[in-house]
């Protein structure tokens, strides 16, 4: 069975410009949760998806959006990107039910200059 | 919404010795704590969960405990190995019946096992 997969890997973006992240959940998984990792940080929740629909968004300002598809996979877009939007994005994906195991993706390393 | 605070930033350890990393929710409707393990450069990896009806986990060198009354969990590591170390996450949820919810984590713990 595949795992969460998360294209590109590595991405870099000029300021200014705006960046897309793409996400597949583990087959059945119809939650996907989007966190940025900062160098020496912990993971900052953004996103979270499930069943097409946005649940719950974390403390990041209105140019971080995303969506989920048809087929549960999920999009991260962020726009007008800032130097400090710099970090390794990375994706999770669960089953529904409660209380279940989020799986993370290898996640994409961006890189604005 | 749910706060989870993570202590220490940064343990050493000696090899052999044994590791604790505590965390604190602010939730008291939350009643699932996972617990990842990212080694440098990869992705976290679930090592251990509990669940709120618990009180204490066990698998191998690891555990984990959970006071509901104080809201706090912790991981107990034994008998540290250097392939333990890595940064280390706790989180908690909030799940009602039958649907996901949404992973708060901790800030991590940085564990180095020295020889």
């Amino acid at each position: 069975e595949a795992g969460v997969t998360q294209s590109p890997t590595h991405l870099i973006k000029t300021r200014g410009q705006q960046a897309t992240l793409r996400c597949s959940p583990i087959s059945g998984h119809t939650s996907v949760y989007w966190y940025q990792q900062a160098l020496g940080l912990g993971l900052q929740f953004l996103l979270w998806y499930d069943e097409g629909e946005e649940r719950n968004r974390g403390n990041f300002p209105p140019r971080f959006s995303g969506r989920q598809f048809p087929n549960y996979s999920s999009e991260l877009n962020v726009n007008a990107l800032e130097l400090e939007d710099s970090a390794l994005y990375l994706c999770a994906s669960s089953w529904p039910g409660a209380g279940t195991e989020a799986f993370f993706g290898q996640g994409t390393r961006l890189t604005v200059v | 919404g749910e706060n989870v605070e993570q202590h220490p930033s940064t343990l050493s350890v000696q090899e052999g010795d044994s590791a604790v990393i505590k965390c604190t929710y602010s939730d008291s409707a939350s009643n699932y704590f996972p617990w990842y393990k990212q080694e440098l450069g990869k992705r976290p990896q679930l090592i251990i969960d509990i669940r709120s009806n618990v009180g204490e986990k066990k698998d191998q060198r690891i555990a984990v405990t959970l006071n509901k009354t104080a809201k706090h969990f912790s991981l107990h590591i034994t008998e540290t190995q250097p392939e333990d170390s890595a940064v280390y996450f706790c989180a908690a949820s909030l799940t009602p019946t039958g649907t996901a919810s949404k992973l708060t984590f901790g800030t991590g713990t940085r564990l180095q096992v020295t020889l």
